[in-house]
């Protein structure tokens, strides 16, 4: 397996633009989650979603932020519209299992200017 | 309110000798907690785990040991090795409520010197 695949890769934008983080989780696991990562604040859970099912969106920042699981395969991660403070390394991770590790993918690393 | 803290933000250790990585939790509730590493440009790699019936967990040169009382855990590498120059962060899980969350430290950034 390729493992949990995240695109782009890296997205410079500017301050009010759309921007949709896109993940695609290893075939079998149930449970997909998306994780923010700053300097100040660490690894920050956002959502997570179980059988495309959104549980718990409680580190959803605000508003502006969303996500979507269509279908077992595929989840994007919205910002509408970005802001300077979004700048960060957004995760997305996956497990069959919540029980035990979970395993990420390479991140996006999101700049707004 | 960080219920998981890593308080070293970096930390540097001579090749051969043993790196300590440190982690406080402040949630009674977690079970079980895990150790992740991650490499720049990459995404976190689990590398070791330990639940809370246990006190130490060994897994060749990563041990883990938890001090349930004093809500504390660390990472011990030894020998340490320049490949494990990483960013490390300590998680934690509950049993109910959010139980399927990890709740992540800031991370400690290990250099390992040649």
């Amino acid at each position: 397996d390729a493992g949990v695949i995240q695109s782009p890769r890296h997205e410079v934008t500017e301050m009010g633009q759309e921007v949709t983080l896109r993940c695609k989780p290893i075939s079998g696991h149930d449970y997909l989650f998306w994780y923010r990562q700053t300097m100040m604040r660490g690894l920050e859970l956002l959502i997570y979603f179980n059988n495309n099912v959104p549980i718990d969106d409680s580190g959803m920042p605000e508003d502006r932020f969303s996500a979507k699981m269509p279908n077992a395969s595929f989840s994007t991660l919205k910002i509408q519209p970005s802001e300077p403070r979004d700048s960060a390394v957004y995760f997305c991770a996956s497990t069959a299992n919540p029980a035990y590790e979970q395993y990420f993918g390479p991140g996006t690393r999101l700049t707004v200017t | 309110d960080q219920q998981v803290k890593q308080n070293s933000p970096s930390l540097s250790v001579q090749e051969g000798r043993i790196s300590i990585l440190n982690c406080d939790y402040t949630n009674s509730m977690f079970d079980y907690f895990l150790w992740y590493k991650k490499y720049p440009a990459e995404g976190p790699t689990f590398l070791i785990s330990i639940s809370s019936i246990k006190d130490k967990n060994e897994d060749g040169r990563f041990t883990v040991f938890l001090n349930k009382s004093a809500k504390h855990l660390s990472l011990h590498i030894v020998p340490s090795q320049p490949g494990d120059s990483a960013v490390y962060f300590c998680a934690a899980r509950g049993l109910s409520g959010s139980a399927r969350q990890l709740t992540f430290g800031s991370g400690t950034q290990l250099t390992v010197l040649p």
